[in-house]
């Protein structure tokens, strides 16, 4: 299976604080994306990173690929109540046209 | 910014009948795509396009599905006899070459 799997499902924070999320894959990848989304609505992009890179930033967002373990982080900082919502990777496999998603990890900051 | 944008917002039909979704990409994008989310599950892939065919499709998208892009601006996924279990929100999605994807607001479908 191709499926990409976040951990933890959900994650409960204090306003403040720290709050980092997992994803895992399969086989290789050309490049794998982080979504959010709030309960009912679309899927606002975060961040790219390509199979050749290891870190990005923005903002308060950073991104890590792994590509040895097939895995990625995504660390929200000072998080706010306003970050409530779930986040999912969705991963480019290589030779495919098409995103696979995690399960996704719901968030919830506590304000 | 340029949006992806869909409409309706929500549909309600009954089963066995036909819907059509509706998807504007971003104008000088080239790959298109639908993905469903039932509710309280993941995003699941549809279907991919590109070049006015079909570049892949997951095991859901069978005969009952098909999708065009009729007039070269609109993006549209046809479900010919709906059913329960297709009660979902569909979101349309699009990209230029090895870049960002980007999702439209989804159209919720329900289906009675």
């Amino acid at each position: 299976s191709q499926q990409g799997e976040e951990d933890p499902q959900a994650l409960s924070i204090q306003e403040g604080e720290n709050a980092t999320m997992n994803c895992s894959y399969k086989t290789s990848i050309n490049n794998l994306q982080w979504y959010r989304q709030n309960s009912g609505r679309g899927l606002v992009h975060l961040i790219l990173i390509r199979s050749n890179e290891r870190e990005k930033h923005s903002g308060r967002l950073r991104v890590t690929l792994d590509t040895s373990k097939k895995s990625s982080s995504l660390l929200i900082t000072a998080s706010r109540a306003a970050d409530t919502a779930s986040y999912f990777c969705a991963t480019d496999y290589s030779g495919t046209y098409k995103y696979i998603f995690g399960t996704g990890t719901r968030l919830k900051v506590l304000a | 910014e340029p949006e992806v944008t869909q409409t309706p917002s929500h549909q309600v039909t009954q089963m066995g009948q036909e819907v059509i979704l509706r998807c504007v990409p971003i104008s000088n994008h080239l790959y298109f795509y639908w993905y469903r989310q039932i509710l309280g599950q993941k995003v699941e892939f549809l279907v991919s396009f590109y070049n006015n065919e079909i570049s892949e499709k997951s095991e859901i998208f069978d005969d009952q599905f098909s999708v065009e892009r009729p007039d070269g601006s609109n993006f549209t996924l046809k479900i010919r006899s709906t059913k329960l279990e297709d009660s979902a929100m569909y979101f349309c999605a699009d990209k230029r070459e090895a870049d960002t994807q980007y999702f439209g607001p989804g159209t919720r479908l329900t289906v009675l």
